[in-house]
């Protein structure tokens, strides 16, 4: 039972846009910036949204995130087959100090 | 171009200590500015976080592996290393390392090893 709660799958087709969710507590998405990382099949995690909304260099703005209160979603439009793959949020936890994570999406492009 | 490697033996026995290591190139695990952190995924689950590191010697430590963990590092040989010991089946995973983006343990792992698999059987 991971502490961020995020739907196990997510699906879409080709140039439509879907959301992920992610739901925590005060603790931690309430306290601290939320993340997200795509995992693509057989690699390595991959840093995507920073700091709620932020994106890295190289990611294309297809991806965007948000946070209201004790929730976050990571929305991805012009749905293209190279997005699927593993989609997980993350946050610092105050009464854990320490990082969670959700329990991770799998987006299928159909 | 920062990259981080771990290594170390892909099979540990029940009840044994695992050692990793990340090695760390093109940057220094000594520089003020990172911690970095062990991550791990069991076969076909989700992300788990075990601590981080600063150059210092402070660190972070998941409270389910608390008793069980130990991150140190090395800043001779610019690597930081995992071990965990009493190992059961359920420690069976991809390991990974990664960089914070600052000193601060709370920020993104924004830079990540490409994992190592490490099995625990007898």
């Amino acid at each position: 039972q991971s502490v961020l709660t995020q739907p196990p799958s997510a699906s879409g087709t080709p140039g439509q846009r879907v959301t992920i969710s992610c739901s925590g507590s005060s603790s931690n998405i309430g306290s601290y910036a939320v993340n997200w990382y795509q995992q693509l099949p057989g690699t390595a995690p991959k840093l995507l949204i920073y700091s709620n909304n932020q994106r890295p260099s190289g990611v294309p703005d297809r991806f965007s995130g948000s946070k209201s209160g004790t929730s976050a979603s990571l929305a991805i439009s012009g749905l293209q087959s190279e997005d699927e793959a593993d989609y997980y949020c993350a946050a610092w936890d105050d009464s854990l100090n320490g990082w969670v994570f959700g329990g991770g999406t799998k987006l299928t492009v159909l | 171009q920062l990259q981080l490697q771990e290594s170390g033996p892909g099979l540990v026995k029940p009840s044994e200590t695992l050692s990793l290591t990340c090695a760390v190139s093109g940057g220094s695990i000594s520089s003020t500015s990172y911690y970095w952190g062990w991550i791990r995924q069991p076969p076909g689950k989700g992300l788990e976080w075990i601590g981080s590191i600063y150059y210092s010697g402070s660190t972070y430590y998941n409270p389910s592996l608390n008793r069980r963990v130990t991150i140190s590092a090395d800043t001779s040989k610019n690597q930081f290393s995992l071990k965990l010991s009493s190992v059961t089946a359920a420690d069976t995973a991809v390991y990974y390392c990664a960089r914070h983006s600052s000193a601060m343990p709370y920020t993104q792992l924004d830079y990540w090893g490409q994992g190592t698999l490490v099995t625990v059987s007898s």
